[in-house]
């Protein structure tokens, strides 16, 4: 919803470095979340980032940058585990009213 | 703390039936709210309050009415539930606005409405 753009599915191999992409609109947003959903279950928080820049939490990284409109999750030393979707979101001029992407569904295997 | 929880966990309608979904947090978050995820389009926001007493129209409002008669419980109701009403229902929460906070969600409500 609200022009929150993230590619529908992407694969990767254990072990390996992978990079989840989001672009939304420039105008009114603060600040971008990530959150994780393994299927069948709730959303639970990742990330967020409110300035510009490299977010490092773990094996799980976040960018971002304002004026493109463009966000990044990076997720380094990929587990099987990590198989679930990624949820881009934020909130839009108002700070009451959130939004989410689609998802990324990330598959990981062996 | 039992974070958010959510009852039912399924349940089944037929047209026209009317039902609550109901919510409850105690963790003393001042933000609630309630979204829908169907399939290829992610949550989207129904109903959110700002505290006991306040509550506001999200981005598909149709169908469903909210109250918050206290700053722990957010029950959502369907008035006539449609078809177009199936999906799965999460309720979360925040101490403050989710556009500043992480937001805790609950285990969710998978409804069908035949």
């Amino acid at each position: 919803g609200q022009n929150i753009d993230q590619p529908t599915e992407m694969t990767a191999t254990e072990g390996a470095i992978v990079q989840i992409n989001c672009t939304y609109q420039t105008s009114g947003f603060n600040g971008l979340f990530w959150y994780q959903q393994h299927a069948g279950e709730a959303p639970t928080f990742l990330s967020y980032n409110v300035l510009d820049g490299l977010e490092e939490k773990g094996r799980f990284s976040s960018f971002l940058s304002r004026s493109k409109g463009y966000s990044y999750l990076l997720l380094k030393e990929l587990q099987m585990k990590d198989s679930a979707s990624y949820l881009c979101a934020g909130a839009l001029y108002n700070f009451n009213k959130f939004y989410f992407g689609s998802g990324t569904k990330l598959n990981v295997k062996p | 703390n039992a974070g958010v929880t959510q009852t039912p966990k399924f349940q089944v309608l037929k047209t026209g039936q009317s039902m609550t979904l109901q919510c409850a947090q105690d963790m003393n978050h001042e933000y609630m709210s309630w979204y829908r995820q169907d399939p290829g389009m992610g949550l989207r926001l129904i109903h959110y309050s700002v505290g006991a007493g306040i509550t506001d129209q999200g981005e598909v409002p149709n169908g469903y009415n909210v109250s918050r008669s206290t700053t722990e419980d957010f029950p959502l109701r369907l008035l006539s539930a449609a078809p177009s009403q199936t999906s799965v229902y999460f309720c979360a929460s925040s101490l403050d606005a989710p556009g500043g906070n992480e937001q805790f969600f609950g285990p969710g409500t998978r409804l069908t409405v035949l």
